[in-house]
């Protein structure tokens, strides 16, 4: 079966235009998690979605930062007002439930900001 | 706050055994994980440990000490395909997110 696809694998854009992540999960799963991955970097928590709960945002680094998923399936993370420091890998992960320990992730999109 | 302390290099010869250590400091702390990352791929999920003790999963095992907050990963009879970045997360949280350390490359020589 597939697994965890996001597009665009990469996105070069210029600082202060908005951009948008998308994150296809595994069928069937139903926890969502986006992170972000600094060159060099352990990854770093973004958002959760779990099923149709309200999602847990806690992780958002600004309120430029925002991220929605719809029909419990498909996730799109959405960086309005890019800056410099917005340049990362940003990685999407599945998992079967919230209680599942094993976390799938997909290939990342990589985000240049100019 | 979350964090994990792993090295940030280990380098060791085909065959040999190799240990990566992770402390971690985490509130509502239920289990240590570990992935792998090659150079540009996706992390991905090789061991986890909930309980104290040794888990082993073919040539990698990992071993959990609550009450040091303290793991490692174990890799036997190393091959050069297990070059690649090593990464400890703690889960934690009703929403089971996971927090990584920032990472060990692991360098495997001829």
């Amino acid at each position: 079966g597939a697994g965890v696809s996001q597009s665009p694998s990469n996105k070069v854009t210029e600082k202060g235009k908005d951009v948008e992540l998308r994150c296809d999960p595994i069928s069937g799963h139903t926890a969502l998690y986006w992170y972000r991955q600094s060159l060099g970097q352990g990854l770093e928590f973004l958002i959760y979605f779990q099923g149709n709960s309200a999602p847990d945002k806690s992780g958002l680094p600004s309120d430029r930062f925002s991220a929605e998923r719809t029909g419990g399936s498909v996730s799109t993370l959405t960086i309005q007002r890019t800056q410099q420091e917005d340049s990362a890998v940003y990685l999407c992960a599945s998992s079967l439930r919230r209680t599942q320990e094993t976390q799938y992730f997909g290939p990342g999109t990589r985000l240049l900001v100019l | 706050g979350q964090s994990l302390e792993q090295p940030s290099e280990v380098t060791a010869v085909e065959g040999a055994i190799v240990q990566i250590n992770c402390t971690y400091q985490t509130s509502g702390f239920y289990g240590l994980s570990w992935y792998q990352q090659h150079d540009g791929g996706a992390p991905t999920f090789l061991s986890y440990n909930a309980l104290d003790g040794l888990e082993e999963t073919g040539r990698f095992s990992s071993f959990l000490s609550r009450s040091d907050s303290y793991g490692y990963l174990l890799l036997q009879e190393l091959q050069m395909k297990d070059s690649a970045s090593y990464f400890c997360a703690a889960g934690s949280g009703s929403a089971r997110q996971l927090t990584f350390g920032s990472g060990t490359q692991l360098t495997v020589l001829p």
